[in-house]
């Protein structure tokens, strides 16, 4: 069965700084990969999705996260996190189960910013 | 384009009501799902419809809840009775199906009391 994993509830950081979000996967095949974004009271919004190909993928909002096959990573990272980027984020897989499509989420971590 | 849209945005009822809540999708995604949100288990998804048909219903709770797609454009969720460890926020996500990304509705945040 897929899973994956964001081993940070909270991460926090300062306006201006850079940010890296953690994304740990188990698949049996080539994983479908996706981060999403919920700001409060609001829906999940997709960030960025990987399929296949170039494993650095650039997603909306300035927003990039690279696959590596080798650690079964996707980390989302962004060069200068800006105070509006506070909000929850979700790492998801996707896969086949049963000849069905289902994703599965991570749990989400929340990013502070300090002004 | 309209996205995934549902009703009612907030919902605060007592114990042993009924509780109906509703959805639109994206106009030509053929995959529905119902997620249900809680600080204790994180996003849980309840029922995954395909072309209007329920595909995996694993994760409905219990016998309480029932959900149905009656046509490509709406689906309801249904909680009968409901508990106070319902209270949750209910999120509705359709996608055009196989591999494609979800789009969430933003939600419905029930309270049992």
């Amino acid at each position: 069965a897929q899973s994956v994993t964001q081993p940070d509830i909270h991460i926090t950081v300062s306006e201006g700084a850079s940010l890296e979000l953690r994304c740990n996967y188990s698949y049996g095949a080539t994983p479908y990969l996706f981060w999403y974004v919920q700001s409060p009271g609001q829906g999940l919004q997709l960030l960025l999705k990987y399929f296949s190909g170039d494993t650095l993928v650039q997603g909306i909002k300035g927003f990039e996260a690279e696959f590596k096959r080798s650690q079964s990573s996707f980390n989302l990272r962004k060069p200068s996190v800006h105070w509006s980027d506070a909000a929850e984020y979700f790492c998801a897989v996707g896969g086949t189960s049963g000849g069905s499509y289902i994703p599965t989420f991570g749990r989400g971590t929340s990013l502070i910013v300090h002004p | 384009d309209a996205g995934v849209i549902q009703s009612p945005r907030h919902e605060v009822t007592e114990m042993g009501q009924e509780v109906t809540l509703r959805c639109k999708p994206i106009s030509g995604h053929n995959s529905l799902f119902w997620y249900r949100q809680t600080m204790m288990r994180g996003l849980e998804l309840l029922i995954y419809f395909n072309n209007n048909v329920p595909i995996d219903d694993s994760g409905m709770p219990e016998d309480r809840f029932s959900a149905k797609m009656p046509n490509a454009s709406f689906s309801t969720l249904k909680i009968q009775p409901s508990e106070p460890r319902d209270s949750a926020v209910y999120f509705c996500a359709s996608s055009l199906g196989g591999d494609q990304p979800q789009h969430f509705g933003d939600g419905t945040r029930l309270s049992i009391l």
